[in-house]
């Protein structure tokens, strides 16, 4: 079955640049919507954005100044790149896979989220 | 943005107990309304989708309805592990956004 898994460094200093990238294993990353999620500790879901396997983005507009996505479908990838970090933005994240269809609009899939700490 | 708001943010009930979660979106939304479960340490899991589409594999106990601006969210007979903290989300536009979460209990 498909399956997700986030991965980049778990420590992130301030003012600089959090990367992160999702794997997409078991299935084609073809013809879906890819998000990024994120969740502080001991609280709720917050949407930072998406990307297509075509390249089109739709960002959060709290964070689009800070937020670039990108897809690489020939590794089944798509990457988070968030800069100019605060320790506001230490959260777990997470990537979930969106469908799109004329039944609804939902995220069926979901990595199990990795913990990225703003720290000096 | 859409605002999401779920009431009640916790709330306590015992095993067998009928429990309804609503959330309110600031605007329209016609069914574009999700309904996920979280436990401690786990990824969010789709229960609901389009309001009132069971996702494969959850349990029949579980049930969504509603439209516009108004949803609820029905577990008709609590289990042990139905404990955890229940999210809706809009999919009407982006940014997509959650609602802030109701906390189911042990009573």
């Amino acid at each position: 079955q498909v399956q997700l898994q986030e991965s980049g460094p778990g420590l992130v200093k301030p003012s600089e640049t959090l990367s992160l990238t999702c794997s997409v294993s078991g299935g084609s990353i073809n013809n879906y919507y890819w998000s990024w999620i994120r969740q502080p500790a001991g609280k709720g879901l917050e949407w930072i954005g998406r990307i297509s396997t075509s390249g089109n983005t739709n960002y959060s507009p709290s964070l689009q100044s800070r937020v670039t996505m990108s897809v690489d479908t020939s590794k089944n990838q798509f990457s988070l790149n968030l800069n100019s970090v605060t320790a506001a933005d230490t959260a777990v994240y997470y990537c979930a896979r969106e469908i799109s269809a004329a039944s609804g609009r939902y995220f069926d899939l979901w990595g199990r989220g990795t913990l990225v700490s703003v720290s000096s | 943005d859409i605002q999401m708001t779920q009431s009640p943010s916790s709330l306590s009930a015992s095993v067998g107990d009928r429990v309804t979660i609503t959330c309110r979106a600031s605007q329209n939304i016609t069914t574009y309304l999700n309904w996920y479960q979280q436990k401690p340490g786990k990824a969010p899991k789709l229960l609901i989708y389009a309001a009132s589409s069971l996702q494969s594999g959850v349990p029949s106990r579980f049930s969504g309805s509603g439209s516009g601006t108004d949803f609820t969210l029905t577990i008709s007979s609590l289990q042990p592990e139905d404990f955890a903290t229940y999210y809706c989300q809009q999919s009407y536009s982006t940014p997509r956004t959650f609602g802030q979460g109701t906390k189911v209990e042990i009573k």
